[in-house]
């Protein structure tokens, strides 16, 4: 059974620093991970979908890496901004799977 | 270009009442996925639909739980006799392509049931 941890559970930086989110999972055979931005309250909003044959996926100010042979992902702000400020999640599905396993989340507060 | 729509985005039971929360996918999509979260915790599958089945119910508990995703009309989970741990934020998701082919999949806002 995949397990996704996130590690560390909360995060803060001043405004304009870089930062890295990590992601771990125990099963390498993934299908693809996805890397998901929750406000309090809120529902999810998908940020970047890596597939297994890919290394790494790139949005505006996000990137995101994938190891498969490590077992980590990471997610890669750049120029943090305060509106940045969320929960970050991490989700795999394994190949054969059926549903996304998720991790807990960092919670990332930008201080203005 | 409506995403995926989820209601009530809140609801209160008493204990022993029936909580129905309703999805309507991304237009187009007929794979629907619910997921629980609870206070603290990270989302849980709970089962995955496609229109007029049930695919995978794994993650969905054997009692009170059942969930339908008919040829018309949203998908419907349904909690009867709620309980207190029950209390959590309902999340469903939904997807063009079938798992374990899923691509991405688009969340909603979720229904977040509180049990009195």
């Amino acid at each position: 059974k995949q397990e996704v941890t996130q590690i560390p559970a909360a995060l803060s930086v001043p405004e304009g620093e870089n930062l890295v989110l990590n992601c771990s999972f125990t099963d390498s055979a993934i299908y693809n991970l996805q890397w998901f931005r929750q406000d309090p309250g809120k529902g999810l909003t998908s940020l970047l979908l890596i597939q297994s044959s890919q290394r790494e996926q790139t949005s505006g100010r996000l990137n995101a890496s994938l190891d498969k042979s490590s077992g980590r992902s990471t997610l890669y702000i750049a120029a943090s901004q305060p509106g940045d400020s969320a929960t970050y999640l991490c989700a795999a599905i394994s190949t054969g799977a059926n549903n996304l396993f998720f991790g807990t989340g960092t919670r990332l507060t930008v201080i203005p | 270009n409506a995403g995926v729509m989820q209601n009530p985005r809140h609801l209160v039971r008493r204990r022993g009442q029936e909580a129905r929360l309703r999805c309507s996918p991304v237009k187009g999509h007929s794979h629907v996925y619910w997921y629980r979260q609870l206070p603290e915790e990270g989302l849980k599958f709970m089962v995955y639909l496609q229109k007029e089945n049930i695919i995978d119910e794994s993650g969905m508990p054997k009692e009170r739980f059942s969930a339908e995703f008919p040829k018309e009309g949203p998908s419907i989970l349904r909690i009867q006799q709620v309980v207190r741990g029950d209390s959590a934020a309902y999340f469903c998701a939904s997807s063009l392509m079938a798992a374990p082919n899923t691509g991405e999949l688009f969340f909603g806002e979720g229904s977040r049931l509180t049990v009195l």
